[in-house]
């Protein structure tokens, strides 16, 4: 069962303009979210994270937002650039330890 | 910048034989990880090891086996490849409270 859920396997966003994608989980227990970038043929990069006692991270255009209360995570791209087209996966940990992947959404941004 | 290098970028082999990944990392991690990628599945875990010649089994070791006999090399072993075990593998390795670092996966195609 996937305790870890992206529910759109993909996202087109004009250049410019605010990406957000989204994320659920299942399990209360998960307290420390991250997601990872990746392009084809190469590893996932790890790009942003966020723990149960923040609801919001912010790294230059990229913040994470967590809403406990409805087990939702997401990441807001801005604005969004044609290099940001890869899969994002977020993913989910009790205590930082393994990991619990989504299936990832294909981010197009569009020049 | 943490390096985690995987010996193949390609491998074909043929039913029923013994396979060998190998992944090694550079920055001393204590955890090491070994994932494969599905189209609809996202990361699942097979096998981690937070020590040598310590495993752990993760959410899909059928099929598989781990050795880790120094710090820095983790392998994974399939031990009688089927055409299911069709797959992008991935490595990753973490030090205690950090992001896992990926490498850039292998690609393996069982006949």
């Amino acid at each position: 069962d996937q305790q870890v859920k992206q529910n759109s396997p993909s996202l087109s966003v004009q250049e410019g303009r605010i990406s957000i994608l989204n994320c659920d989980y299942t399990n209360s227990m998960f307290d420390y979210f991250l997601w990872y970038k990746k392009y084809p043929a190469e590893g996932p990069t790890f790009l942003i994270s966020i723990s149960s006692i923040k609801d919001k991270n912010e790294d230059g255009r990229f913040t994470v937002f967590l809403n406990k209360s409805a087990k939702h995570l997401s990441l807001h791209i801005v604005p969004s650039q044609p290099g940001d087209s890869a899969v994002y996966f977020c993913a989910a940990s009790v205590g930082a330890n393994n990991l619990f992947f989504g299936t990832g959404t294909r981010l197009t941004v569009i020049p | 910048d943490v390096k985690v290098t995987q010996s193949s970028r390609y491998l074909v082999k043929r039913t029923g034989e013994k396979v060998f990944l190998e992944c090694v990392q550079d920055m001393d991690h204590e955890n090491m990880f070994w994932y494969r990628q599905d189209p609809g599945l996202g990361l699942r875990l097979i096998y981690f090891s937070y020590d040598v010649k310590m495993k752990e089994k993760g959410d899909i070791p059928e099929g598989y086996s781990v050795s880790r006999e120094k710090k820095e090399r983790f392998s994974l072993i399939l031990e009688s490849a089927s055409t299911n075990q069709t797959s992008m593998y991935l490595c990753a390795s973490k030090e205690r409270g950090q992001p896992q670092h990926f490498g850039d996966g292998t690609r393996l195609s069982i006949l």
